[in-house]
């Protein structure tokens, strides 16, 4: 089985811009959480879709968004990139439930300059 | 809210020997589980061993067992017989089951396990 994947690997903005993130996620899986990794604040839930509902939010600004489509493949947007919104941006993908084991992708790298 | 405690940023540990890492949490949850992840260089996060809370008997999975102590809130990690493929960034993780599933993983800071051959 494939694994979860994302796209692009790398990223280079500039301060202002937007940009969007994929994630396509194990075939059967219909979760998918996203989470930001800094050196500084570590790693950090930003929100879960589950069959193309947001189900839960981190404390993020409204800049940071999110979206699932049918096929449970799912996009993260930021908007008006700022500096601190350069890290490591990780998806991961489930069969839904608490216990259920989260699969993680090998993030994208965004670096806002 | 919960918050995720290790307090060892980084541990070293001869290859063929025993390593502890440490891990405390917060929270006035019943129902929670506990992870614990790895993340080589590569950055790809690994799961390593999962305890769910209602669970007294403590988690194995071959060289990689916890210590439980629910009371405490305490949940450590210990790797036997360590290998060099064991250095990584390991972090602790808490998800409550209040919401069945929709919870994201809250993690601590994380340990960096140096193997020395």
């Amino acid at each position: 089985k494939a694994g979860v994947t994302q796209t692009p690997r790398y990223l280079i903005k500039t301060r202002g811009q937007q940009v969007t993130l994929s994630c396509s996620p194990i075939s059967g899986h219909r979760s998918v959480s996203w989470y930001q990794q800094t050196p500084g604040q570590g790693l950090q839930f930003l929100f879960e879709y589950f069959s193309e509902t947001q189900r839960n939010k981190g404390n993020f600004p409204g800049r940071f968004s999110g979206r699932q489509f049918s096929n449970s493949r799912s996009e993260m947007n930021v908007s008006t990139l700022e500096l601190g919104d350069s890290a490591l941006y990780l998806c991961a993908s489930s069969l839904g439930g608490t216990y259920n084991e989260q699969f993680f992708g090998p993030g994208t790298r965004l670096t806002v300059l | 809210a919960q918050t995720v405690t290790q307090s060892q940023p980084e541990m070293s540990v001869q290859e063929a020997e025993t390593v502890t890492l440490s891990c405390t949490y917060d929270t006035s949850e019943s129902d929670y589980y506990l992870f614990w992840y790895k993340q080589p260089p590569s950055r790809q996060m690994i799961l390593v061993i999962r305890q769910e809370a209602y669970k007294q008997q403590n988690a194995t999975e071959n060289r990689f067992s916890v210590n439980f102590q629910k009371a405490a809130k305490s949940f450590s990690l210990k790797i036997s017989d360590s290998q060099l493929g064991d250095a990584a960034m390991y972090f602790c993780a808490y998800r409550s089951g209040r919401r069945g599933g929709a919870d994201g993983l809250t993690f601590g800071k994380g340990t960096h396990l140096i193997i020395q051959p």
